[in-house]
């Protein structure tokens, strides 16, 4: 099962930010988070991930709680391209069994 | 040029009948995956292999059975295709083992009548 959290759908008004909230509070130590997003009829894509200090990219930020329970995607001015299904995944286990294990996912709907 | 590469892209057969998916990734990676997301969408993990090695089974129907013929290829036959089969597969792929920035491919959708 996943061990993440995240709203079933949200709406983002184009050109504004988008910050989409995603909690883990069962998170270990060691455990990385994810962020994936998958556009209609796509594969899914990778976006950012983190372990304890925010990240940015040239597609996203991504601020992690201090305590790491949860975590925000921003994406800093949405366009409606960015309209997708946006997951949050805590990596499981260790080493060369580490896998990802998606969950359902924010619909994300940026609008005009 | 396509980084992972499925085929066929859509697929629909008779249940029973058996199925290749093919995959090829050209970015020199180490381990390959296959994915399957079902009807509710949810993307679940099948297998992965690491430089033609079996790493990751996650109790797959034995009906399943992926081949890596080299490091660039996975293909996944599945035989006496059943109706609940039917999903998009997705072959993915990442520069070692455990990792967790995967590139994944188009995704091959399969029906099954």
């Amino acid at each position: 099962d996943a061990k993440t959290t995240q709203p079933t759908s949200m709406d983002c008004a184009e050109g504004r930010a988008a910050n989409l909230p995603c909690n883990h509070s069962t998170i270990s130590g060691n455990e990385y988070v994810y962020w994936y997003r998958q556009i209609h009829s796509q594969g899914p894509q990778y976006i950012i991930h983190g372990l304890k200090n925010n990240e940015t990219n040239e597609m996203a930020s991504l601020i992690i709680t201090e305590d790491r329970k949860s975590s925000t995607l921003i994406l800093p001015h949405a366009t409606l391209r960015d309209t997708a299904v946006y997951y949050c995944i805590v990596r499981v286990g260790s080493g060369n069994t580490g896998k990802l294990i998606f969950g359902q996912g924010t619909t994300l709907q940026v609008k005009p | 040029d396509t980084a992972v590469s499925q085929t066929p892209k859509y697929l629909v057969t008779q249940m029973g009948n058996d199925k290749s998916i093919k995959c090829e990734q050209n970015l020199g990676h180490d381990t390959m995956y296959w994915y399957k997301q079902d009807s509710k969408k949810f993307l679940k993990i099948m297998f992965s292999y690491n430089n033609k090695e079996l790493i990751i089974n996650e109790t797959v129907p034995n009906r399943f059975s992926p081949k890596s013929p080299d490091k660039a290829h996975l293909n996944l036959h599945i035989n006496s295709l059943e109706l609940g089969d039917s999903a998009v597969y997705f072959c993915a792929s990442s520069p070692f083992p455990g990792g967790g920035e995967l590139f994944f491919g188009e995704g091959s959708r399969l029906t099954v009548l």
